[in-house]
């Protein structure tokens, strides 16, 4: 079984639609991140939590929210999707800094598509 | 101007061949450094960290130089298994963990 996995994987929704994408992981990090990542722009940090009472924005927050429900589970919503919000988003999880060997670890991704 | 930036690519190289990417940061104080890779359509991957000696794994060697704010990834001996496209990672100077990534070099190895 996959150690951060992502539902749904593929989503194809209308502009103005509320939209969840979650993230479980079973890798008992306590740190989540959700990125998305267009074509030549690379992946930008949306939010991030370092432990459940711990949430903040990333580099691109509007738009989005999060809820850290649980130190394995963070969702990331769309209150109303618009077609600009259409890409490939992944979450991800990363153990608390060791020295220069904390890494972080992606789910699959999630296609999402506004129309 | 980008945090960090990439040649985007593609590189196209035949099998066997050497091949080498860079990557500038406009961060001074940035701590530290990786290469990821991503399949198509996957998620990324941890390739390997760049340290300030330099860090070699089997047929990919990765460098740092502060004084240019680059690091590179060469890889050796390619094989068409190597086809992906490689990010160059770095974390921020706080102590946040929060990673700031470049777009990607796309390599294809061809037979």
């Amino acid at each position: 079984d996959a150690d951060v996995t992502q539902t749904p994987r593929n989503r194809i929704t209308k502009t103005g639609k509320r939209i969840m994408l979650e993230c479980s992981q079973t890798k008992g990090h306590d740190r989540m991140y959700w990125y998305r990542q267009d074509p030549g722009l690379g992946l930008r940090l949306i939010y991030y939590s370092f432990d459940v009472k711990d949430i903040n924005k990333g580099e691109i927050s509007d738009g989005y929210s999060v809820s850290r429900q649980a130190q394995a589970k963070f969702s990331l919503s769309l209150e109303s999707a618009i077609p600009n919000q259409t890409a490939l988003y992944f979450c991800a999880t990363s153990d608390r800094l060791a020295g220069e060997e904390d890494t972080q670890y992606f789910g699959p991704g999630t296609r999402l598509t506004v129309l | 101007r980008k945090e960090v930036e990439q040649d985007p690519g593609p590189f196209n190289v035949p099998e066997g061949a050497t091949v080498a990417f860079n990557c500038t940061y406009s961060n001074s104080a940035s701590q530290s450094f990786f290469w990821y890779r991503q399949d198509c359509r996957k998620e990324p991957k941890l390739l390997m960290s760049v340290y300030s000696s330099g860090n070699e794994d089997g047929r990919f060697t990765a460098q740092l130089n502060r004084a240019s704010q680059y690091i590179s990834l060469l890889i050796r001996d390619s094989k068409l298994s190597d086809s992906a496209t490689y990010l160059c990672v770095q974390r921020g100077s706080s102590n946040t963990g929060k990673l700031i990534f470049g777009q990607g070099t796309t390599l294809q190895v061809k037979p």
